[in-house]
């Protein structure tokens, strides 16, 4: 399969813990992006990468929460201190740089905060 | 501030009742406007483009179309399987990556 893989699928921990999801995008995709997702909402822009370079990022992603894709492969999305506010299903996703409006999208990380 | 409003909210169908979803929007300079859809538990799935006023862009029995204010996906005698969660998103002018996705419209289609 050499779609958008994301992990863990799920992840459960208490507030205050630090988590860290990754992100192996396409392949081929030199652009990859967070979004956050909450029930019943649509997907909400977090950061996108072009390469290893972060171009974007969200008023969103507060100080506790930071992204990286050292070699413009993977990425990590780690949330420090974790709040409950923060319970959501993280999205990555990759897109060619002809096509940035067709996202391929993983399955996500579902994280809860208890 | 970009505003995308998808309507219904929900919307239950018999199999083969057509039916439209609206998606209006109120950005800056449109760029791009994006079908997706979503199934339970999984990423959004990428179904259309559509990038200027009178557009049209047909897939089986999906139909998506754009004016200047809003977007409609068209479903014609919908199946069982297109039961999901249909998102628009909107991409303003270049420079500006991200997508502003609405709420979606919650699709469910009864045998």
């Amino acid at each position: 399969d050499t779609g958008v893989s994301q992990n863990p699928r799920h992840k459960i921990t208490k507030r205050g813990q630090n988590v860290t999801f990754r992100c192996d995008p396409i392949s081929e995709h030199n652009r990859l992006y967070w979004y956050r997702q909450t029930l019943g909402q649509g997907p909400e822009f977090l950061t996108y990468f072009q390469n290893e370079a972060q171009l974007e990022k969200s008023r969103l992603l507060s100080d506790r929460f930071s992204a990286e894709r050292p070699k413009g492969s993977f990425s990590t999305l780690e949330i420090q201190r974790t709040e409950q506010g923060d319970s959501a299903m993280y999205l990555c996703a990759s897109s060619s740089q002809e096509n940035t409006g067709e996202l391929f999208f993983g399955e996500g990380s579902r994280l809860t905060v208890l | 501030e970009d505003q995308v409003t998808q309507s219904p909210e929900a919307l239950r169908l018999q199999e083969g009742e057509s039916s439209s979803l609206n998606c209006s929007y109120t950005v800056s300079g449109l760029r791009g406007l994006f079908w997706y859809r979503q199934d339970p538990g999984k990423g959004p799935e990428f179904l259309f483009t559509l990038y200027s006023a009178g557009e049209e862009k047909e897939k089986e029995r999906l139909k998506a179309t754009l004016t200047k204010k809003e977007s409609f996906l068209h479903i014609t005698a919908p199946k069982p399987e297109d039961s999901a969660t249909y998102l628009c998103a909107v991409q303003i002018n270049f420079g500006n990556e991200k997508l502003t996705f609405g709420t979606g419209t919650r699709l469910t289609i009864i045998p």
